[in-house]
């Protein structure tokens, strides 16, 4: 099956210092990429889209300039948390698309921030 | 997407069969019923996904109600290594070509394997 990647898996960062999390898609290409953040106990919570070779697509409430996302390659996407502060620390997942009909997504094991 | 309705939690015995529920009486005709499940501090995974027919894979099973309203996902022989949060998601066919696409995840079922 598809295999996507995040690294780091836990990062533990000072507040008002940037982290950058990257999400690979191991064997297979994806134009499009997903980024989501879980809070404990809760589900996951879409943050937003990323296309290759455009901008992302934020959900509401997401800020576009604290969460910038970059996908530079078909295989390639980061979420870079500039600024972090301790209300930033959860627990960040990608996922990628496969196939465009029934759109199966597949994640990433996720990303721990920790903020202090 | 169609909302969908779960239990909040269900428990089984290892290595017996296990049915969660899931309740969609807003599906559309195009909506895909797929399943995912999350193992504790890990990313969800995919499991199974239908559109009328049963659908069967090596992890599980899909049954779906002949009026779509309902779908069941059977573990044939629950293992310990299947508790988690198991999420029903309707997703409509096709690819808008951008925009938010991703998948809304409920509070789904937490499975709770006794040994």
């Amino acid at each position: 099956g598809a295999v996507v990647s995040q690294h780091p898996s836990w990062v533990i960062c000072k507040s008002g210092t940037s982290v950058k999390i990257e999400c690979r898609s191991l064997d297979f290409q994806a134009t499009t990429m997903f980024w989501y953040r879980q809070f404990p106990k809760q589900s996951l919570m879409l943050m937003a889209t990323s296309n290759e070779g455009s901008k992302a697509t934020y959900e509401q409430g997401v800020e576009k300039d604290k969460f910038l996302i970059n996908h530079a390659s078909l295989t390639l996407s980061t979420l870079t948390v500039t600024s972090a502060h301790p209300e930033d620390s959860s627990f960040y997942i990608c996922s990628a698309r496969v196939g465009q009909i029934q759109e199966t997504q597949y994640f990433g094991p996720g990303t721990r921030l920790l903020v202090l | 997407d169609a909302k969908t309705t779960q239990p909040n939690s269900m428990e089984s015995n290892e290595e017996e069969p296990v049915h969660l529920p899931c309740n969609h009486s807003t599906i559309s005709g195009t909506d895909y019923i797929h399943w995912y499940r999350q193992l504790p501090s890990q990313g969800p995974e995919y499991v199974i996904h239908g559109l009328t027919s049963n659908v069967n894979n090596r992890m599980a099973s899909l049954a779906i109600a002949e009026d779509r309203k309902s779908s069941t996902l059977i573990l044939h022989r629950a293992t310990l290594r299947d508790a988690a949060v198991y999420y029903c998601i309707l997703r409509a066919s096709g690819y808008s070509g951008g925009g938010a696409d991703g998948l809304t995840f409920g509070k789904g079922t937490h499975l709770i394997i006794q040994p």
